[in-house]
């Protein structure tokens, strides 16, 4: 499995609780991404990096805010849930910007707002 | 805009079979590469298999392979002797563009039966 990992798998919060999503890779790949997944439907790209400092929004509008501090380290926040963030978020990186470099996806965290 | 249309949410095939998942897609861009993704029950997504706009040939990976018609703008997945481990989502997906993020379509959900 890729070296890409996300915590937590799992979270359920109340409304107006400010979260963050952990996202780490340990490939030293310049590029990563944020992915929204609704149970059994397609992948939305949220949010992408090229590197550090550099942070991007991606084709589907969101509330969260990410940034890329460090290489291996990009979370992902937001700073008041609501119900309609209840989501999976799936994290991905790949090694540079060649169209044939593959995406490696972490496990995702699964995120319910109540 | 490129767009990825997979016109099947759900397949099922016997085990020790041959299924095919249909994808097509749509771009102006003469330099782009098609993925299939493999996003099993509860486990990390990971890359079946991928080919380059620009080779004629088609991709094989062991069990998997496509059949790219670049004209039509069709990029199908067979899996031949199907097994129970072959149960998922399996995404199609495009990258191409300067900014080379992925566009992925609505997914098919594969069933195999023993």
């Amino acid at each position: 499995e890729a070296d890409i990992y996300q915590t937590p798998r799992y979270l359920v919060i109340g409304t107006g609780k400010k979260i963050t999503l952990e996202c780490s890779q340990t490939m030293g790949h310049d590029k990563m991404y944020w992915y929204q997944q609704d149970p059994g439907m397609e992948l939305h790209l949220i949010h992408y990096s090229y590197g550090v400092n550099s942070t991007e929004k991606g084709d589907l509008s969101s509330e969260s805010t990410v940034s890329r501090i460090r290489t291996e380290h990009f979370p992902l926040t937001l700073e008041s849930a609501r119900p309609s963030h209840t989501s999976q978020y799936l994290c991905a990186s790949s090694a540079g910007l060649r169209l044939y470099n593959e995406q490696f996806f972490g496990p995702g965290t699964r995120l319910t707002v109540l | 805009a490129q767009t990825v249309t997979q016109s099947q949410p759900e397949m099922s095939v016997q085990e020790a079979e041959t299924v095919t998942l249909s994808c097509t897609y749509d771009t102006s861009e003469s330099d782009y590469y098609l993925f299939w993704y493999k996003q099993p029950p509860s486990r990390q997504m990971i890359l079946v298999i991928r080919q380059e706009a620009y080779k004629q040939q088609n991709a094989t990976e062991n069990r998997f392979s496509v059949n790219f018609q670049k004209a039509a703008k069709s990029f199908s997945l067979k899996i031949s002797d199907s097994q129970l481990g072959d149960a998922a989502m399996y995404f199609c997906a495009y990258r191409g563009g300067s900014q080379g993020n992925l566009i992925f379509g609505k997914g098919t959900k594969l069933s195999v039966k023993p």
